[in-house]
């Protein structure tokens, strides 16, 4: 049962730098999302998508970018990384948009420098 | 601004004993979810509470909903030290024009031996 893949687990970049982090799922779930999780804080959600080819953005959309040509794969990319941008993040997803719990990955920590 | 409030955010508690965790919303939702968090590591579900006056319970973690005082607690009975994680709750809710999951900041569990 690989549920909810993410990869990679680590990264550094330079100010700048774009990555795409990428993340597959296969529940066939429609819903997936990505968050980011900051020390101390909550998730917040970045974007999020109901199924191949629609998505749409979260309460921090800013500095990110997605897309979803398959039920499978949502992945999020960073262009121009910035400090702020430090973060783990998770990609998640669910069968039903609400009632039922989210899967999640076990995260990508990403340090910008 | 919707919100979502957990207290105590650190929680250092002895095995044996007996503890709750508070959620407290503040927009009018009749679904919340609990998850676990082990340092370093993905979430898991818990808890998914659907109506008010819902109950759940799974070994010594027993989650309740009070749809009217909006609040959630989980309470832990004869604490062992396994339980020793992130606990965070979340609620559907609007932010901006998304439905979507708002996220408590999180209480930290530390069960000493």
């Amino acid at each position: 049962n690989a549920g909810v893949t993410q990869t990679p687990k680590f990264r550094i970049l330079k100010i700048g730098q774009s990555m795409t982090l990428q993340c597959t799922q296969d529940m066939n779930h429609n819903y997936m999302y990505w968050y980011r999780q900051d020390p101390g804080m909550g998730l917040k959600l970045i974007y999020y998508s109901v199924g191949a080819g629609i998505t749409d953005k979260g309460e921090v959309p800013n500095g990110y970018n997605v897309s979803r040509s398959t039920t499978e794969d949502f992945p999020l990319r960073l262009e121009l990384a910035a400090p702020s941008q430090t973060s783990v993040y998770f990609c998640a997803s669910s069968y039903t948009r609400t009632y039922q719990p989210q899967h999640f990955g076990d995260g990508t920590r990403l340090s910008i420098l | 601004e919707l919100k979502v409030e957990q207290n105590p955010l650190f929680l250092s508690m002895q095995e044996g004993k007996n503890y709750t965790i508070y959620c407290n919303y503040s927009t009018t939702s009749d679904r919340l979810y609990w998850y676990r968090q082990d340092p370093g590591k993905s979430l898991e579900s818990l808890f998914v509470l659907l109506s008010n006056g819902a109950v759940k319970q799974e070994g010594r973690l027993m989650a309740s909903l009070d749809t009217k005082a909006r609040l959630s607690t989980l309470h832990i009975t004869a604490a062992v030290h396994d339980l020793s994680a992130t606990y965070f709750c979340a609620v559907d809710g609007w932010v901006d024009s998304n439905y979507q999951l708002i996220w408590g900041a999180g209480t930290k569990l530390i069960i000493k031996p």
